[in-house]
């Protein structure tokens, strides 16, 4: 199974918009509305920033939004922070297993 | 809140067996949830190990299934994971995680001889 396909690194500066696309196919990302976006800044766990497609868990800013056209999904980040920067990865269901994407790095200039 | 802590040998010999546990604690193993593993190697990205639910029986990535066993054990409220035949690619950052939501810290596991 290969991984979904991301941008290796988006980068903006504070106040922009940034998103990131997840590339699968009609066997993942395409047949199910279950993507999730994850945050993880170096030597941390995962965050789930995104689930669902576009659904946040509590206690994340609605300023990371997510969307999904066909086969590929998107992550948009409004109101860039400093302490957004950190890879992302999105994440889908396979049918009978998760494939991750391969990671952006997000650098806020 | 749910909190996972991992723990296992930090170092694991070739052809070896990578065993890793996962204490749950602020939650029950025997939730509706689902309980998993993910690692990410050095320098790489993360990587789905597989998951299970209780009372269900685990899903692995296609990539790992003849090699890897995920189960809980109920009493000790906790997650195990198992590779066999491990070599220097399943060295990595290991991670529980409880319905993608609540994850422990990780534990690093390096094959080496």
């Amino acid at each position: 199974q290969s991984a979904l396909t991301q941008p290796r690194s988006v980068s903006g500066s504070p106040g922009q918009s940034v998103t990131i696309s997840c590339t699968g196919t009609s066997s993942d990302v395409g047949g199910y509305n279950y993507v999730s976006w994850y945050q993880k800044h170096p030597g941390k766990a995962p965050k789930l920033m995104i689930y669902d497609v576009t659904k946040w868990p509590s206690g994340v800013p609605d300023r990371f939004s997510g969307s999904k056209s066909g086969n590929t999904a998107s992550l948009t980040i409004s109101g860039l922070q400093a302490e957004d920067e950190a890879d992302y990865y999105c994440c889908s269901y396979a049918g009978s297993f998760w494939v991750f994407g391969g990671g952006t790095k997000l650098t806020v200039l | 809140q749910v909190q996972l802590q991992e723990s296992g040998p930090g170092l694991v010999k070739p052809s070896g067996t990578l065993s890793l546990t996962c204490a749950v604690s602020g939650g029950s193993i025997i939730s509706s949830t689902s309980w998993s593993w993910v690692r990410q190697p050095p320098g790489k990205g993360l990587e789905w190990i597989g998951e299970i639910y209780h009372g269900g029986s685990p899903t692995y990535n296609p990539s790992l299934k003849s090699r890897v066993t995920i189960s809980v054990d109920t009493f000790k409220n906790q997650l195990s994971l198992r590779v066999t035949s491990v070599t220097a690619a399943d060295t990595a950052m290991y991670y529980c995680a409880s319905g993608g939501l609540y994850w422990g810290r990780g534990t690093l596991v390096t094959v080496s001889s």
